[in-house]
């Protein structure tokens, strides 16, 4: 019974299109985010929401839309692929904002073409 | 702007023997530090921490040291094992407007030979 579980594993898409990451968590945690690793393996925070309350925004282009429906999920929006968005997508959660122990996901690796 | 680094991009050991993965940081504001171990199409996975207020946390075999004065810290593993074969994260916690936030070096792969 994964405690992350994000989907979809692998996506390949031409630029331009528009695509979505969908994360669920079953860990009853407050707090969901979303990491990208690049091609240099920085894993960076892109958005934190807290109970459906958007948190984090880091400087990440408008094209990428975080949704909270509820706590327990965390989707993730992009539109206007680009080829510089091809990275590994991560989504993890928190017991709270003020808890640093993240759960992740298995990730999702994004390949713009 | 690296503000944590782990200037070893790998590191191989014979198992049984000692592995110490390194990391430094710049900002004097973190004040926790965690570890993150991750294998190949997994999400990374929390493996221990340790608060700036201390200098040692030790979890069987795996200890995290942390000299401040130096802003570094080091993982040991001992002894080490085929499975501790991962990437690992050094990770640092900073505070932002409504809660924390992690910032992750870029990682040591970690090979154990058997």
């Amino acid at each position: 019974d994964t405690a992350v579980s994000q989907t979809p594993k692998y996506l390949v898409t031409q630029m331009g299109n528009d695509k979505s990451i969908k994360c669920e968590q079953n860990l009853g945690h407050d707090t969901m985010y979303w990491y990208k690793q690049d091609s240099k393996k920085f894993l960076k925070i892109m958005f934190s929401y807290n109970n459906k309350e958007l948190i984090i925004n880091e400087t990440v282009p408008n094209r990428f839309s975080p949704k909270s429906p509820d706590k327990a999920h965390l989707n993730l929006h992009i539109n206007s692929l680009e080829l510089g968005d091809s990275a590994v997508y991560f989504c993890a959660s928190t017991l709270t904002a003020w808890n640093t122990e993240a759960f992740f996901g298995q990730g999702t690796r994004l390949t713009v073409v | 702007d690296q503000q944590v680094k782990q200037n070893s991009p790998s590191l191989s050991v014979q198992e049984g023997r000692i592995s110490i993965l390194n990391c430094d940081y710049t900002n004097s504001m973190f004040d926790y530090f965690l570890w993150y171990k991750k294998y190949p199409a997994e999400g990374p996975t929390f493996l221990i921490s340790i608060s700036s207020i201390k200098d040692k946390n030790e979890d069987g075999r795996f200890t995290v040291f942390l000299n401040k004065s130096a802003k570094h810290l080091s993982l040991h593993i001992v002894p080490s094992q085929p499975g501790d074969s991962a990437v690992y994260f050094c990770a640092a916690r900073g505070s932002g407007a409504g809660s924390y936030q992690l910032t992750f070096g870029k990682g040591t792969k970690l090979s154990v030979i058997p």
